[in-house]
């Protein structure tokens, strides 16, 4: 069973500090995104990552930075959070195939909150 | 780069009753078109999806038919049940190679199955 975790459920923090969230894959999966969800907007794509040390710039990347040092583990940096960065941050990984699967496979999210 | 659109953004049915979603695309090397439902307080999973090589999919009460000509896809769930409300998101990916492994999605469907 696939299994993508990030590190915290809830965070609150304060504009201007520097905001680490981590997801974790445990399938071994090459592909790895971080998503924000906010209503009505649907799922917008920050950063992605294909393998280890190398990252794509998604639709959204303002404002974010990334890191993957570990084929498992992909983090998402809010170098200065600001309010507009209040929003559910969504982890997600895949497996690269030329087949059929090409499911994304999601943490349960963090609720990030910047007062 | 991709845009696609989902509509509607709200949608209730009474119980038995179908529902359809529809999106468009408008990137036309986009080839799989996968749909995610995300309950409440859950995470997305993918529900159903299909390739360009294929007009229709289905997998029992939901079903899925893809017309490229005119870049849109839709979603059809016959015989809607409770646990169908939830909100539905479409999107859109371009063939397997370079950085082209991301989705994008629509803005979202919440659909209400009334009893």
């Amino acid at each position: 069973d696939v299994k993508v975790t990030q590190s915290s459920r809830y965070l609150v923090k304060r504009t201007g500090e520097k905001v680490f969230l981590e997801c974790v894959q445990d399938m071994d999966h090459e592909n790895m995104f971080w998503y924000r969800q906010d209503p009505g907007l649907g799922l917008r794509l920050i950063y992605f990552s294909y393998d280890v040390k190398m990252k794509e710039k998604g639709d959204i990347p303002e404002g974010y930075s990334v890191s993957r040092e570990k084929k498992e583990r992909f983090s998402l940096i809010l170098e200065s959070a600001s309010t507009n960065q209040t929003s559910m941050y969504l982890c997600a990984s895949s497996r690269w195939t030329s087949g059929s699967n090409r499911e994304q496979y999601f943490g349960p999210g963090t609720r990030l909150t910047v007062t | 780069g991709e845009n696609v659109e989902q509509h509607p953004s709200t949608l209730s049915v009474q119980e038995g009753d179908s529902a359809v979603i529809k999106c468009t695309y408008s990137d036309s090397a986009s080839n799989y078109f996968p749909w995610y439902k995300q309950e409440l307080g859950k995470r997305p999973q993918l529900i159903i999806d299909i390739r360009s090589n294929v007009g229709e999919k289905k997998d029992q009460r939901i079903a899925v038919t893809l017309n490229k000509t005119a870049k849109h896809f839709s979603l059809h769930i016959t015989e809607t049940q409770p646990e169908d409300s939830a909100v539905y998101f479409c999107a859109a990916s371009g063939p397997l190679t370079g950085s082209a492994r991301q989705l994008t999605f629509g803005s979202g469907t919440q659909l209400t199955v009334l009893p």
